[in-house]
């Protein structure tokens, strides 16, 4: 396993579309996040799960964005009816639960999903 | 909230000097984790070094030192004999651990330049 992988790399659509994005996490890491960057700006947490349980939700931008993690492993990220606003890098970051060997959070991250609304 | 703050928004230093970059940040929380993490252009973001709160001994990875002084919520990060390979853009992150998001809150961002 090399690391958290994402696709699509790039995405560009129309404003209105709906758009899904897709993290693989580190095979023996059981949380998953996810967060939104935009120009010039640090990351920005959306949203956690561990294993397919979604701990966290309420810092989702609007009702336009959801998260699934199905079966504890990959995790989607959909955004629906897109907005010009909507355009940025999503990226994708796992580790292990507190506890696992680590008093910390190390989170490793994906390359992103870079979008663009047009 | 906590909050963390990145006042240099890019700094420039000569390969295989040293330069510190800076970040403050504000919490409540008496536990809570610091890190620096690194993300080079085009590519993925990865840690650089962690501080627990509760450590009193500044981290050092390498060429990677950090000042912590927690009674005034500081945090920089000194960066030795520096080398084109760290030219990125260098966040200041915070954690609470056991918090109820668990998710890490970022500061802007330093780009970092070396000038060979």
């Amino acid at each position: 396993d090399t690391g958290v992988s994402q696709n699509p790399r790039h995405k560009i659509t129309k404003r209105g579309q709906n758009v899904t994005f897709r993290c693989d996490p580190i095979s023996e890491h059981n949380r998953l996040y996810w967060y939104r960057q935009t120009l010039g700006q640090g990351p920005e947490f959306l949203t956690y799960f561990q294993n397919e349980a979604q701990l966290e939700k309420s810092r989702l931008l609007s009702d336009r964005f959801s998260a699934e993690r199905p079966k504890g492993s990959f995790s989607t990220l959909e955004i629906q009816r897109t907005e010009q606003g909507d355009s940025a890098m999503y990226l994708c970051a796992s580790s292990l639960a507190r506890g696992q060997g680590l008093p910390y959070n190390e989170q490793f991250f994906g390359p992103g999903t870079r979008l663009t609304v047009l | 909230a906590q909050t963390v703050t990145q006042s240099q928004p890019e700094m420039s230093v000569q390969e295989a000097e040293t330069v510190t970059l800076s970040c403050t940040y504000d919490t409540s929380e008496s536990d809570y984790y610091l890190f620096w993490y690194k993300q080079p252009p085009s590519r993925q973001m990865i840690l650089v070094i962690r501080q627990e709160a509760y450590k009193q001994q500044n981290a050092t990875e390498n060429r990677f030192s950090v000042n912590f002084q927690k009674a005034a919520k500081s945090f920089s990060l000194k960066i030795s004999d520096s080398q084109l390979g760290d030219a990125a853009m260098y966040f200041c992150v915070y954690n609470v651990p056991g918090g109820g998001a668990d998710g890490l809150t970022f500061g802007k961002g330093t780009h970092l330049i070396i000038q060979p």
